[in-house]
């Protein structure tokens, strides 16, 4: 089941703030965040980890709800290096060998 | 260190014809995966290997696709025969399954930019 991500585009102006979620209708065990730039490859932010285990960026933050099976991802004070497209990808089981499933993904766009 | 390499970066087609996209995992790392993505249906994962062995293989569209791993620093992706409807970048990425075997980070190669007539 893929995850479902909202809004599904932003615009900001450098310095504002920004909140991509992500949803899914299975219980997650965990959550990673993607970022991709117009022609390039998707780039890893971030994993959040049932039970609150969190690895990833300095200055971008993120919050897994396991009860509403739901994760958010803040960007404070952005820049125009954050533009690009953000992906949640979802795995549900602690599994040996566990796939990823990629939400639509989320197009922030950053404006002088 | 190198990341991910992906060859070709381009392909260009015509629709009937094989197509074999190459891929060089980060060496080290034990799980590998395929994924195509468009602007209609996203970033799909087709198929991923653990250890070499295929895992997981149900994103894979049609029995044109198919993919091998014949060691841990190489694997092939071949569409035969290829059609306009599998146009997209398809893009290898790797992994390493550490500890209680959750999935780690995953690194993406450049991708393959695949047009077919």
């Amino acid at each position: 089941q893929q995850p479902v991500q909202s809004p599904q585009a932003v615009i900001l102006r450098e310095g504002e703030d920004a909140v991509i979620n992500c949803s899914s209708s299975k219980a997650l065990y965990s959550v990673h965040w993607y970022r991709q730039k117009h022609g390039e490859a998707p780039v890893f932010l971030m994993i959040l980890l049932k039970g609150g285990e969190q690895k990833g960026h300095e200055k971008i933050s993120a919050s897994f709800n396991e009860k509403k099976q739901q994760s958010s991802l803040y960007l404070t004070a952005s820049q125009l290096s954050y533009s690009g497209t953000y992906f949640c990808g979802t795995a549900h089981t602690q599994g040996g060998s566990e796939k990823l499933v990629f939400g639509k993904g989320t197009k922030l766009t950053v404006n002088p | 260190d190198a990341g991910v390499i992906q060859s070709p970066r381009h392909e260009v087609t015509e629709m009937g014809q094989e197509v074999t996209l190459r891929c060089k995992p980060i060496s080290g790392h034990n799980s590998l995966f395929w994924y195509r993505q468009t602007m209609m249906r996203g970033l799909e994962l087709l198929i991923y290997f653990n250890n070499n062995v295929p895992i997981d293989d149900s994103g894979m569209p049609e029995d044109r696709f198919s993919a091998k791993m014949p060691n841990a620093s190489f694997s092939t992706l071949k569409i035969q025969p290829s059609e306009p409807r599998d146009s997209a970048v398809y893009f290898c990425a790797s992994s390493s399954m550490v500890g209680s075997g959750f999935p780690d980070t995953q690194y993406f190669g450049p991708g393959t930019r695949l047009t077919v007539l």
